[in-house]
């Protein structure tokens, strides 16, 4: 198992232009959490999907801040325009089961410079 | 990931010690929580969870505290090692929602 998969690795990108992050999620997990980290904010949910579906987006900071999930294997999240306080690393985390295994990705660090 | 913030709070403890590591959690109805382990480039990675109904819970090395009348969490790491360093987050929640605390930092010194 390959666990999940985030890219890209890194980002870096000038403001205004719009950033796409992408999320791979362990095959047969049901649910699919979007989390940014900051020094000054710590660890934020942004969103999350279950089958799917948006359940929860009270987490997205703005209307600029845009997320779906079209299949079971895929989930993007998009920033259009993109602000220098969007500079964060951004994680893809899923869950197999209800309470069991939250798996974290790797983290896409995004610089909009 | 860049998981240092201005105000964590740092845990120096010398190899070979125990360390203790504490949470309070502010929601009173979360049933299920979880401590997270993340090193500086990486995702936070599960360590051991503990659910309402249960006061501790043993791990290898760890062990899990948890006190519902406080609403506190302590994660306790035995014979701490160099490669314990590391910033260490609790994590609630009583729906699907996991909501992360602003983490400790674990420096092991030799």
């Amino acid at each position: 198992d390959a666990g999940v998969i985030q890219s890209p690795r890194h980002e870096v990108t000038e403001m205004g232009q719009e950033v796409t992050l992408r999320c791979k999620p362990i095959s047969g997990h049901n649910s699919l959490f979007w989390y940014r980290q900051t020094m000054m904010r710590g660890l934020e949910l942004l969103i999350y999907f279950n089958n799917n579906v948006p359940i929860d987006d009270s987490g997205m900071p703005e209307d600029r801040f845009s997320a779906k999930m079209p299949n079971a294997s895929f989930s993007t999240l998009k920033i259009q325009p993109s602000e220098p306080r969007d500079s964060a690393v951004y994680f893809c985390a899923t869950l197999g089961a209800p309470n069991y295994g939250y798996t974290f990705g790797s983290g896409t660090r995004l610089t909009v410079v | 990931g860049e998981s240092v913030g201005l105000h964590l709070p740092t845990l120096s403890v010398q190899e070979g010690d125990n360390s203790i590591i504490n949470c309070a959690y502010s929601n009173s109805a979360s049933d299920y929580f979880i401590w997270y382990k993340q090193e500086s480039g990486k995702g936070p990675q599960f360590i051991i969870d503990i659910r309402s109904n249960m006061d501790k819970r043993q791990g290898q090395r760890v062990t899990v505290l948890l006190n519902k009348t406080v609403k506190h969490l302590s994660l306790q790491i035995a014979a701490t090692q160099p490669g314990d360093s590391a910033v260490y987050f609790c994590a609630e929640t009583d729906t699907d929602k996991l909501i992360f605390g602003t983490g400790t930092r674990l420096q092991v010194f030799p």
